[in-house]
């Protein structure tokens, strides 16, 4: 089964406007972290947020926030006010604190911010 | 913030021939570091977990002789490609995390690009 899954393969969005990348996730583990990546064209792989299972208030980087629906098992990103520099694919992840240190990523999303 | 190196960024190279790529963490000791492929307009499939000093952990159907990793010290792990034949061309991408919990991000190597003629 699917642990992290995201349900848009690709994005259109107005440059200025604000959007939000969906995420759902899957675990049994109390402790886990979230995490989202964007990955630009070049392959790098840009840590962007992070969100603990623990934490109580939403995290938030600068343009970034994290929706963090615990009950839903929901860890949707928003990016406000959206640049061209933000076209990309975007992963979402999740790290569970009981066996093992890897992290595991969602398909991605394909983000296109339109002029 | 943490740095990790990967090298080369990209190779091309002969069916048959053996490749290897490099992984360093650069300004903290990486007592697990991990390998990615990742074929195009796809997300990352974990290959293997790599320990210092121990074997390498491999995913299900990832296949240990043709993909050695070797993790000699915390600062550097490597991926060799043995016998490369043109289906192992992918993009390959490591990620290393120092002593830390499930609430550390990983933080990644800037990828290799294997094309095999």
């Amino acid at each position: 089964a699917q642990k992290i899954t995201q349900t848009q393969p690709g994005m259109f969005v107005q440059e200025k406007e604000a959007v939000t990348l969906d995420c759902t996730y899957d675990t049994s583990d109390p402790s886990y972290g979230l995490f989202w990546y964007k990955q630009p064209s070049s392959g790098e792989m840009i840590f962007l947020i992070y969100q603990g299972s623990y934490d109580q208030q939403n995290a938030t980087e600068g343009r970034y926030s994290l929706n963090f629906q615990k009950a839903r098992k929901s860890a949707n990103l928003v990016i406000s006010a959206s640049q061209l520099g933000d076209s990309a694919m975007y992963f979402c992840a999740m790290r569970e604190g009981g066996r093992d240190d890897k992290i595991i990523f969602g398909k991605g999303t394909r983000l296109h911010i339109l002029p | 913030g943490a740095v990790v190196s990967q090298h080369p960024s990209w190779v091309i190279c002969k069916s048959g021939t053996s490749v290897k790529i490099e992984c360093r963490s650069l300004d903290f000791q990486a007592t697990t570091m991990f390998w990615y492929r990742q074929f195009p307009k796809q997300s990352l499939m974990l290959m293997a977990t790599s320990n210092e000093g121990s074997k390498a952990t491999y995913e299900q159907g990832v296949e240990k002789d043709k993909f050695l990793i070797n993790h000699a010290s915390l600062t550097l792990s490597t991926l060799t490609v043995t016998s490369a034949h043109p289906e192992d061309s992918s993009f390959y991408i490591c990620s290393a995390a120092g002593k830390g919990t499930y609430n550390s991000p990983l933080h990644f190597g800037n990828g290799t690009r294997l094309t095999v003629t």
